[in-house]
């Protein structure tokens, strides 16, 4: 079974700081992928950034990067110069497999991030 | 439109009620999914469509029917719900390979919160 863990329920970060969202993963599979989500309180789930099993560099998308750190099982997103508009509920999450049938895309809890002024 | 669409936003209803939600992508995209969110849940995957099949029935109520027409369209028919199925519904969509090289980012609607009285 996969499963995602997000152990910090919510986060408070002044602005303009970095700040790191953990995640940690179970899964036996040696194919997989690791999603970071964002979710405003208008509730649209908006696609960060992808890592997948193989990848040897670190995911990078703007301001958002992907510390994939293998052997300890941790795909923590780290957000730089945090803005106000970042606040949002993040979620991290797996996609097991790279065949046909398997798209399936486990969540964790999810991490409610506060961007202080 | 761009992007994927869901209708309505919001939903109040009876537990006698039929109601229908739903989505549609503009992406190009050959897979869709229903998404169940709970409070203080992970996202629940609820049903997988493939090429307008079903590939994925997480063990879902049958008071909760898909359809899926065509590939750009999916549906969720409600019918005698319980109170506790009061949750944002999102649907989503992917690219799949015939080939078995495994589904693309998937990418979510902004939901139907849906409130059963």
């Amino acid at each position: 079974a996969q499963k995602i863990t997000q152990t910090q329920p919510g986060m408070f970060v002044q602005e303009k700081e970095a700040v790191t969202l953990d995640c940690t993963y179970d899964t036996s599979d040696q194919s997989y992928g690791l999603f970071w989500y964002k979710q405003p309180s208008s509730g649209e789930m908006i696609f960060l950034i992808y890592q997948g099993s193989y990848d040897e560099q670190n995911a990078t998308e703007g301001r958002y990067s992907l510390n994939f750190q293998k052997a300890r099982k941790s795909a923590n997103l780290v957000i730089s110069a945090s803005q106000l508009g970042d606040s949002a509920m993040y979620f991290c999450a797996m996609r097991v497999g790279l065949n046909f049938g398997n798209e399936k895309l486990t969540f964790g809890t999810g991490t409610r991030l506060t961007i202080i002024p | 439109e761009t992007g994927v669409t869901q209708t309505p936003r919001h939903l109040v209803m009876g537990m006698t009620n039929k109601k229908s939600l739903k989505c549609e992508q503009h992406l190009g995209h050959n897979a869709m999914y229903w998404y169940k969110q709970s409070a203080k849940k992970p996202l629940e995957l609820m049903f997988v469509y493939n090429f307008k099949e079903q590939t994925e029935n997480n063990s879902v109520p049958s008071r909760f029917s898909p359809e899926c027409p065509n590939s750009s369209h999916l549906f969720l028919h409600l019918h005698t719900l319980q109170p506790e199925d009061s949750a944002l519904y999102l649907c989503a969509s992917s690219m799949t390979w015939r080939e078995g090289r495994g589904t693309d980012t998937q990418y979510f609607g902004p939901g139907t919160r849906l409130t059963v009285l």
